[in-house]
């Protein structure tokens, strides 16, 4: 069975402050999404990581993916609250067939 | 303009109901999918339909159907509610099914569902 985990789960986090959340899968997948949620909004994309080696940067976030690790960062860099909401990554298998993660709940204090 | 929109946005209602969730998408794309998400926002893929026809569907109860009038419309029909349905349903659209490339997906706003 596929898996898609995200550490952490909860991440709070001071402002100013950098830190990575981990996206970790269990198949081959070439291509990786990250997706932020503000509460009770949909999701916005952020993201789209097409090959192994490829580094995406906007504003205070960067995301990387090493597809033979299987894995994906999102690093935030000097934190601000705006960038508080649920940070989540999706792997695509074969068939367009998206599987998300768990989710990183980050909330940034001032 | 609303890329992809979704009717009702929120949606109350007893035990053993049937309800329907409404989407459109006005971005030309091929592909549309539900997801459920729970109340620990964990996403699951429910369906997805390309150029009207299902190709992907989950393990999910036969209580759920999609239906496509036409490729800009992604309908949920829902029958005999039950408690464990009460989720966050969202609908979303890509280009077409192609196993490379850039087909990002767009999420419409999400349908609150309460069953009581």
């Amino acid at each position: 069975e596929l898996k898609v985990e995200q550490n952490p789960l909860f991440l709070s986090m001071q402002e100013g402050k950098n830190y990575t959340i981990y996206c970790n899968y269990s198949t081959t997948s070439d291509r990786l999404y990250w997706y932020r949620q503000d509460p009770g909004k949909s999701l916005e994309s952020l993201f789209v990581l097409l090959s192994n080696g490829a580094v995406k940067q906007e504003g205070r976030l960067m995301a990387s993916l090493d597809t033979k690790a299987r894995l994906s960062t999102l690093h935030i860099t000097a934190a601000v609250h705006d960038l508080s909401a649920t940070y989540f990554c999706a792997v695509v298998v074969a068939g367009n067939q998206f599987y998300f993660g768990t989710g990183t709940s980050l909330t940034v204090i001032p | 303009d609303t890329a992809v929109s979704q009717t009702p946005k929120y949606l109350v209602t007893q035990m053993g109901n049937d309800k329907s969730i409404k989407c459109e998408q006005n971005l030309g794309h091929d592909t549309m999918y539900w997801y459920k998400q729970d109340s620990k926002k964990f996403l699951k893929i429910m369906f997805s339909y390309n150029n009207k026809e299902l190709i992907i569907n989950e393990t999910v109860p036969n209580r759920f159907s999609p239906k496509s009038p036409d490729k800009a419309h992604l309908n949920l029909h829902i029958n005999s509610l039950e408690l464990g349905d009460s989720a966050v349903y969202f609908c979303a659209s890509s280009h077409a099914l192609v196993a490379s490339g850039n087909n990002e997906q767009f999420f419409g706003p999400g349908t609150r569902l309460t069953v009581l």
